[in-house]
C-alpha cells in the first residue's frame, strides 16, 4: 500500500463549478500537508500548505486536513479554465531520519471547460 | 530569479551511452532531490541529498548515480541507460528546516527517451 493515495481522475468540470480533490494517507507521523499544481510540460509548483489539522484558505482555494481520518482535501471555488492542471498532494514528517522527504500522491488531472 | 535549472530539457539517447542531467539551484538550499514521473505512477524519488557530500537512495535508485560536491549542483548520472529509464525527470530543492513552509522548488523537467 502506498503511503499516500490519490485518485488520478481524470476530472472534468464546467467553468464555475466547485472542485473537490482528495488524498488519504497511512502514516500518522505526517505533519505537513501540501498541494502542488502541475501544468502540462512544467514542473510542479507549490499551491498551498497546512501544518497539522485544520483549514486554510487562499482566494478561491481551500485546503483541509483531517488527521483523525488521515484525509486531506483541496477545494477550488468558481473554477476557471486556467485551473486545468494536474494536482498533486504531498506530505511529510517534521522530524526523524526522513526529514526533508516529501511523499507524493499520484496526482489528479483536472480539466475545467468553458 | 530564484530557480532550479535543469539541462537538457529534452534528450534522446541510445541504450548504454552514459549521460548526465545537470541540476543547479541559486537559493542556497541544503536539500536537493531527483524524481522521475511516469504515467499512472506519479512522482518517484530516485536520490536525495541533505547537504554537500551527503546523498542517499530514494525509492527507485537502480541504474542511477548522483553526487553533491557543491551546494548548488546535484547532477544525475545514468551510466548505462536502458529503455525503462525513459521518463520525465525533475530536480527539486528546499531549505531543510523551513521546508514545511515553502515546500520544494522544482525544475522544469527533463524529458529523456532511451532507444
Amino acid at each position: 500500500q502506498k503511503e499516500v493515495e490519490q485518485d488520478p481522475g481524470p476530472l472534468s468540470v464546467p467553468e464555475g463549478a466547485i472542485v473537490s480533490l482528495n488524498c488519504t494517507y497511512s502514516n500518522s507521523a505526517f505533519q505537513y500537508f501540501m498541494w502542488y499544481r502541475q501544468y502540462s510540460r512544467k514542473g510542479p509548483e507549490l499551491l498551498m500548505y497546512t501544518y497539522s489539522s485544520g483549514n486554510k484558505e487562499d482566494g478561491r482555494f481551500t485546503a483541509q486536513v483531517d488527521k483523525s481520518s488521515k484525509y486531506i482535501s483541496l477545494f477550488i471555488r468558481d473554477s476557471q479554465p486556467s485551473d486545468s492542471a494536474t494536482y498533486l498532494c504531498a506530505m511529510r514528517v517534521d522530524r526523524g531520519s526522513t526529514l526533508g522527504r516529501l511523499y507524493f500522491g499520484r496526482g489528479t488531472q483536472l480539466t475545467v471547460w468553458p | 530569479e530564484a530557480q532550479v535549472t535543469q539541462n537538457p530539457r529534452y534528450l534522446i539517447t541510445v541504450t548504454g551511452k552514459k549521460l548526465t542531467v545537470t541540476c543547479s539551484q541559486n537559493m542556497n538550499h541544503e536539500y536537493m532531490s531527483w524524481y522521475r514521473q511516469d504515467p499512472g505512477l506519479g512522482l518517484r524519488q530516485i536520490y536525495y541529498s541533505m547537504n554537500v557530500e551527503v546523498t542517499d537512495k530514494g525509492d527507485v535508485p537502480e541504474g542511477y548515480k548522483v553526487s553533491r560536491k557543491e551546494k548548488r549542483n546535484f547532477p544525475l548520472i545514468l551510466e548505462s541507460p536502458s529503455p525503462n529509464q525513459t521518463s520525465l525527470y525533475f530536480c527539486a530543492s528546499s531549505f531543510t528546516v523551513t521546508q514545511g513552509l515553502y515546500g520544494y522548488t522544482f525544475g522544469s523537467g527533463t524529458r529523456l527517451t532511451v532507444v
